[in-house]
C-alpha cells in the first residue's frame, strides 16, 4: 500500500521564481492538504484540495496556489519566492467525511531559495 | 486564534527513563487534540488523539489525556527506548477548520540514550 509521495525531495531556486511541488496521496484518500514547515518550527496549514477545489485555506499570500487533478493528485505551486518561503513543504492525505483529524503525511519537500 | 505550545527541546533522557512532554493549547469550544511524532527520514505520523474532555489517548506506550480545566494535553511515557528518539509534534482540529486543518506546536526532539 503505497503511502503519500512527494517530489522532488529537495530543490534549490532563487528569488523571484517560480516553483511547483507535487504530492501523490495515499492510496484510497481523496483529499490532499499542504503545510509549509520552517526551520525549528511546526507544520503551518496552507490549504486543503478535494473534488478538485480549494476548500480551506490558512494564512498565506496569493503566491501559493494549488491544484488537485482527477486522480486525487496535487499541486503547490509558489510564485515570486521570498527568502522566508525556504522550508519544508508537507503534503497530506485523508479521506473527506473522516474527519478525524488523522493525517498522513509525505516526507516533504525541502525547497531553499536563495 | 487557535494556538499550542509545548516544552522546548531537545530533551535528552536514559533509556527506561519516564518521558513528559507538555503540551497546553488556546482554542475556542473543544477542539480535538494529537500528538504527532516524526521519526529521523520519515514523515509525521499520528501517535495518538483525544476527541473530548478526559479522553485519554494511548498508543506504543505513550499517554495523554485531554484536561479541559488546564487546556493542556501533556504526553507521558513510563520507559523511554532509544527507537522513541524522534521530534513529537502536539496538534488540534478546532472549530472552524474541521479534521484537516491542524495546528501544531513547535515540536519537541525527544534523544534517548543508552
Amino acid at each position: 500500500d503505497a503511502g503519500v509521495t512527494q517530489s522532488p525531495t529537495h530543490l534549490i531556486k532563487t528569488r523571484g521564481q517560480q516553483v511547483t511541488l507535487r504530492c501523490s496521496p495515499k492510496s484510497g484518500h481523496d483529499t490532499v492538504s499542504w503545510y509549509q514547515q520552517a526551520l525549528g518550527q511546526g507544520p503551518q496549514f496552507i490549504f486543503q484540495y478535494y473534488e478538485e477545489e480549494e476548500r480551506q485555506r490558512g494564512n498565506f499570500p496569493d503566491r501559493f496556489s494549488g491544484h488537485q487533478f482527477p486522480n486525487y493528485s496535487s499541486e503547490l505551486n509558489v510564485n515570486a519566492l521570498l527568502l522566508g518561503d525556504s522550508a519544508l513543504y508537507l503534503c497530506a492525505s485523508s479521506l473527506v467525511g473522516t474527519n478525524t483529524g488523522e493525517l498522513f503525511f509525505g516526507e516533504g519537500s525541502r525547497l531553499t531559495v536563495l | 486564534g487557535d494556538s499550542v505550545t509545548q516544552m522546548e527541546g531537545p530533551v535528552t533522557l536514559s533509556e527506561e527513563a519516564f518521558l513528559t512532554i507538555n503540551c497546553t493549547y488556546t482554542a475556542t469550544g473543544y477542539p480535538s487534540l494529537f500528538w504527532y511524532v516524526q521519526y529521523p527520514g520519515e514523515g509525521l505520523q499520528l501517535l495518538l488523539k483525544a476527541t473530548k474532555a478526559d479522553d485519554k489517548g494511548s498508543n506504543k506506550g505513550f499517554e495523554a489525556t485531554y484536561r479541559k480545566e488546564t487546556t493542556s494535553f501533556h504526553l507521558e511515557k513510563g520507559s523511554v527506548q532509544v527507537s522513541d528518539s524522534a521530534v513529537y509534534f502536539c496538534a488540534l482540529s478546532g472549530l472552524t477548520g474541521g479534521g484537516n486543518k491542524l495546528t501544531f506546536g513547535t515540536g519537541t526532539q525527544l534523544k534517548v540514550e543508552l
